[in-house]
């Protein structure tokens, strides 16, 4: 089965960087999402990896190493919206997304 | 604006009363799928549609049913609801499989089973 592991908690302060880590072993692997949800609402797309090293894309950065099964989503510049829960996928065939179990990310004034 | 659109936010139901959730999209994708989210746990996919091909998950209870009248719209039945499946419910949408295709969600229905 897939294997998907990322911390449950985090908290950081309002204008800080946070790193949120996630080690997958999956039988396959064809690309690695991560999304954001906030409390009752539905994922929304973040980012996603194929090749190994990182994507920028404004204040949020997500890096790839597929030999080591490991990403990490980077938030920089927190704002008090960032709270949510973030949501790491890893696609092992060609549709299936398997999720972790998601990292509540608490941002404090 | 396009989107995936679920009706309703909210249902109730009763053990063992069967209930259709229900999800339509304005994207033009032709994947479909639909996902379920308990509380404080991963989604977990149950079935999708490419098309008008079905495909079920090894793990999904013969309990929920899928159906996919045209492009536009999918629903999910669940035949005789028990306590365990109060859950939150996701539809998905997808213009296609493979490569770096994104999975766009709706809202989500929040069952609850009295």
């Amino acid at each position: 089965g897939q294997n998907i592991d990322q911390p449950t908690e985090m908290t950081a302060t309002e204008g800080a960087i946070v790193q949120i880590n996630c080690t997958y072993q999956t039988s396959g692997f064809n690309g690695l999402f991560w999304y954001q949800q906030h409390a009752g609402e539905a994922p929304t797309f973040l980012s996603y990896n194929v090749l190994d090293g990182l994507e920028e894309k404004g204040r949020f950065s997500s890096f790839l190493s597929r030999s080591k099964g490991y990403s990490y989503l980077l938030l920089k510049e927190l704002q008090m919206k960032d709270s949510a829960s973030y949501l790491c996928a890893v696609r092992d065939g060609d549709y299936k997304l398997s999720f972790g179990a998601g990292t509540t990310v608490t941002v404090r004034a | 604006d396009a989107m995936v659109i679920q009706n309703p936010r909210y249902q109730v139901t009763q053990f063992g009363k069967p209930v259709t959730l229900s999800c339509s999209q304005t994207l033009n994708h032709n994947v479909m799928y639909w996902y379920q989210q308990k509380s404080s746990q991963a989604p977990k996919l149950l079935f999708h549609y490419y098309d008008k091909d079905f495909n079920n998950e090894a793990d999904t209870p013969d309990n929920f049913q899928s159906r996919r009248p045209n492009t536009s719209f999918c629903f999910l039945d669940i035949r005789s609801p028990g306590l365990g499946d109060a859950a939150m419910y996701l539809c998905a949408t997808s213009r296609d499989v493979g490569g770096g295709e994104t999975q766009y969600f709706g809202p989500g229905t929040r069952l609850l089973v009295l």
